[in-house]
């Protein structure tokens, strides 16, 4: 059963263009999403979060919007950059179950000269 | 500030051994999490010790095992292997189990059985 979804395994998008990643989850008890990027031969390192109780959170080119009754987030890069080329995870958890993540199967993310 | 540290990087173990992994959590954090990402898949969250005590498990059977020491250093036991326990094995450190803040990773072991 999986509870957070990544639909889209790969996602290719000029530098400086907006890169989108979207993430649905089935779970009505998750109330605290994060993002995370991996590069190769690298531990996932986190890029932001966002609580149920808000719908947007932003940190410089990094935002994330959250349709609670859409069960749905989805991640904006603006502008794309070369660097930001990894694979993204997005995770969900509960409240006082901080760190018991569950993940999608994430996007690989190419920005492209 | 030193960051969450694993080892070992990379492991090839038969099948019917078994392994232990070792982590070591960020300076000031005191609840650890171990994940097993397998090939094209995210991380599964395996179990989470929060001052050397088990606090909470995942879908893994028994022969996965763990301890937490009193540093807050974690151990990931696997007995009994098998193929399909080869994965990167990924450990988590935060602050505290209870709150929503960020969990911070160790760059993983590669665990190959054969």
């Amino acid at each position: 059963d999986q509870q957070v979804k990544q639909n889209s395994p790969s996602l290719s998008v000029q530098e400086g263009r907006i890169s989108i990643l979207n993430c649905d989850y089935t779970n009505s008890m998750f109330d605290y999403f994060l993002w995370y990027k991996k590069y190769p031969a690298e531990g996932p390192t986190f890029l932001i979060s966002i609580s149920s109780i808000k719908d947007k959170n932003e940190d410089g080119r990094f935002t994330v919007f959250l349709n609670k009754s859409a069960k749905h987030l989805s991640l904006h890069i603006v502008p794309s950059q070369p660097g930001d080329s990894a694979v993204y995870f997005c995770a969900a958890s509960r409240t006082g179950t901080a760190s018991k993540l569950t993940f999608g199967t994430g996007t690989r993310l190419q920005v492209t000269l | 500030e030193t960051g969450v540290t694993q080892s070992p990087t990379h492991l090839i173990k038969t099948r019917g051994q078994q392994v232990t992994l070792r982590c070591s959590s960020q300076s000031g954090h005191n609840t650890v999490s171990w994940y097993q990402q397998a090939l094209g898949q995210g991380p599964q969250f395996i179990f989470q010790y929060y001052r050397e005590e088990e606090n909470g498990r995942g879908n893994f059977p028994p022969r996965f095992s763990g301890l937490q020491f009193p540093n807050y250093s974690s151990e990931l036991n696997v007995n009994a292997l098998e193929l399909d326990d080869s994965a990167l094995y990924l450990c988590a450190s935060s602050f505290r189990r209870d709150s929503n803040t960020e969990a911070f990773f160790g760059q993983g072991t590669r665990l190959t059985v054969v």
